[in-house]
């Protein structure tokens, strides 16, 4: 593993369903977060975690849950996935609070 | 609100030379980054400013005006492989990015 990993590259997913889309990065960075990406609006931040063991609410929490049992890992749960997710969503992380950050190649997710 | 505003979309032609700009308003400021992001790919880091003034890189610069909420990136010598979109993106007082909706960048040519 080289940088920051996500799975899978992509999806459908039924509406309803359980999804849990992963990320994993090998830098030892404290800061790691989940964007979601649609067309003509800039990247908006789901969940971020400042430090394993911590997690914060960002923009457009709501429908989403993550963890952060170590410094590594940030999955990112859709509990029961809706149509409106349908996104791309990018996973990144810094090493500091004024650190560039560092993105997954993200996950291309459509919600039936 | 917090609010970044940049072109949707901007054509030059290769060879020559492009600015894209950015106005922020966000609530307080700890620095402006620029990223630029190919079509189907992750956004990747180009520039950082947090003071004022140009800051070189290359073919790219990036401006920073704190008083004014202004930034631009340049773009010199225009290849075919600089189109993408360039997204600017504040970091305001909680060290939260506020992200623009991104610059696409059409080369002709």
């Amino acid at each position: 593993i080289a940088g920051i990993t996500q799975a899978p590259t992509s999806q459908i997913l039924a509406a309803g369903r359980r999804m849990t889309l992963r990320c994993t990065q090998d830098m030892r960075h404290n800061a790691m977060y989940w964007y979601r990406q649609d067309l003509g609006l800039g990247l908006r931040l789901i969940h971020y975690s400042n430090t394993a063991g911590t997690t914060g609410k960002g923009e457009v929490p709501d429908g989403y849950s993550v963890s952060r049992a170590n410094t590594d890992d940030f999955p990112l749960t859709l509990a029961s996935a809706v149509p409106s997710q349908t996104s791309v969503y990018f996973c990144a992380s810094s090493g500091g609070q004024n650190e560039k950050l560092f993105f997954g190649s993200g996950t291309q997710l459509s919600v039936l | 609100g917090q609010n970044i505003d940049q072109p949707t979309e901007m054509t030059a032609t290769e060879g020559a030379i492009v600015q894209i700009n950015c106005t922020y308003q966000t609530s307080g400021f700890n620095g402006l980054f620029w990223y630029q992001q190919h079509a189907g790919e992750a956004p990747t880091f180009l520039s950082y400013n947090v003071l004022d003034g140009l800051e070189e890189k290359g073919r790219f610069s990036s401006f920073l005006s704190r008083s004014k909420g202004y930034s631009y990136l340049l773009l010199k010598e225009l290849q075919m492989k600089d189109s993408a979109s360039y997204l600017c993106a504040s970091l305001d007082s909680n060290y939260q990015l506020i992200w623009g909706a991104g610059t696409k960048l059409i080369i002709k040519p």
